[in-house]
């Protein structure tokens, strides 16, 4: 099975920050890495898809990049309404997908 | 608008059996796949199973596999989820998910990626005596 690790699990950022979060398979994955954001009581809500691509709507201060084992979301400048959780998800094997741990976002 | 909306939660004794439902709208339901996804109180995501948009393929979790079945009836649109000998681990709210996809080609190699979306507002399965 592939793993999927998150760093760091947790970050205090203030508006206006550069955020960055790392996610690190356990094999080459190629590009077939998303990324999802939640809120809390919320479903999750895909941000990025096949690691670089923006979902439709999607903010573009919210960037990805990687392939094979390391992936990186970026937001640009933190906005108030982006405190929240991010997780990474690998799609490469069409009988098992695995999210991350999890990145939470919170105010400094 | 594209709509997944869950049903069938509620409070079971460990052992028992409970049935989730997803209905599905704004959408030809028949031409995707289809997830669950669930999420223990507190904790992260985790994929649950999933099933081929013709129910030709079912791959599940190996915490689940052999006490849980995805089903689906496409003629009514409605994606299941039947549990079965639960456990106190297995309560968590419980997300059905669509399959969204798309092909990218490059240099005559072509490759399709899917990613979960839209997601229902999930279902609350608790397991306790």
């Amino acid at each position: 099975d592939i793993q999927m690790t998150q760093s760091p699990s947790s970050l205090s950022a203030s508006i206006g920050d550069r955020v960055t979060i790392t996610c690190r398979a356990s094999q080459s994955i190629g590009s077939y890495l998303n990324w999802y954001q939640q809120k809390p009581g919320k479903a999750p809500r895909i941000l990025i898809y096949a690691a670089s691509n923006l979902e439709s709507g999607v903010p573009s201060r919210f960037s990805g990049s990687g392939s094979g084992t390391d992936f990186t979301l970026t937001i640009s400048s933190l906005q108030p309404e982006d405190f929240a959780t991010y997780y990474c998800q690998q799609g490469f094997n069409t009988w098992g997908f695995t999210f991350g741990p999890g990145t939470k976002v919170d105010v400094k | 608008q594209v709509q997944l909306v869950e049903s069938g939660g509620g409070v079971v004794q460990p052992g028992r059996s409970l049935r989730l439902s997803c209905a599905a709208s704004g959408f030809s339901f028949s031409n995707y796949a289809m997830h669950w996804v669930r999420q223990a109180p507190g904790k992260g995501l985790e994929w649950v199973a999933v099933i081929w948009f013709d129910e030709t393929d079912k791959y599940y979790a190996d915490s689940v596999k052999g006490r849980f079945t995805i089903s689906r009836d496409n003629s009514k649109n409605t994606l299941y989820l039947q549990m079965n000998s639960l456990r106190g681990d297995d309560t968590a709210v419980y997300y059905c998910a669509r399959a969204d996809r798309r092909r990218f080609c490059s240099g005559g190699d072509c490759f399709d990626y899917n990613w979960f979306d839209p997601w229902g507002q999930g279902a609350l399965v608790t397991v306790s005596s």
